[in-house]
């Protein structure tokens, strides 16, 4: 079965910094896709930024970006510029590729806050 | 505009009680989610369903029970026999016919048990 784990419960950065979040997932599939949701206090879901697997390239999404290290399974959010807005929980989650079994898989998520 | 509407927002049940959480989408998806949300643990998979008239258990499914008698609903009923139902409950939705296809969450319900 598919892990997802975040070791780092909290994490606090200070506004203009930027800062790392932390991602490590366990699959035997080769094609997958993993993705980084952002859950403000109103408890909405937000799509960050998707990786697939396939691409070598780390996905980027204005101050977004991830590191992506197939062969560690590590994937990591980069937060640049952190603004007051971007406090909120993060979870990491994985998908496999094929639709047949398409359901998300989510870490425990990692509670950022934001130093004004 | 189209989306995934999740009612009510906060419910209360009484223990015993089988309380139903409401899940409607518009977006025209084929699957649909059921996710529990606990302090300190992630979401978990309750139940998904990937066409009408199919679902199946995902991690969590003991003590709650689901339909999916339209493709646009997709309800999640909360049994006496879930022990401790005190969460906060979320629905999601994709489109299967495309592999790239995101997933849409609502808004979710926060179930507490008096």
């Amino acid at each position: 079965a598919q892990t997802v784990t975040q070791s780092q419960p909290e994490m606090s950065v200070q506004e203009a910094e930027t800062v790392t979040l932390s991602c490590t997932y366990d699959t035997s599939e080769s094609d997958y896709y993993l993705f980084w949701y952002k859950q403000p206090p109103s408890r909405q879901m937000i799509l960050v930024i998707r990786q697939e697997a396939y691409k070598q390239q780390n996905a980027t999404e204005n101050r977004f970006s991830v590191n992506f290290q197939k062969a560690a399974k590590s994937f990591s959010l980069k937060i640049s510029d952190s603004q007051l807005g971007d406090a909120a929980m993060y979870f990491c989650a994985y998908r496999m590729h094929t639709g047949a079994n398409s359901k998300l898989t989510f870490g425990k998520g990692i509670t950022l806050s934001v130093r004004p | 505009d189209g989306g995934i509407t999740q009612s009510p927002k906060y419910l209360f049940r009484k223990e015993g009680q089988n309380v139903t959480l409401s899940c409607e989408q518009n977006l025209n998806h084929d699957a649909m989610y059921w996710y529990r949300q606990d302090p300190g643990q992630g979401l978990r998979l309750i139940y998904y369903s990937q066409i009408v008239n199919d679902f199946q258990k995902g991690d969590i499914a003991e003590g709650y029970s689901v339909s999916r008698e339209k493709k646009e609903s997709f309800p999640l009923t909360v049994t006496s026999a879930q022990k401790n139902p005190t969460a906060f409950y979320l629905c999601a939705s994709r489109p299967e016919s495309t592999v790239r296809g995101g997933y849409t969450f609502g808004s979710g319900t926060r179930l507490t048990v008096v």
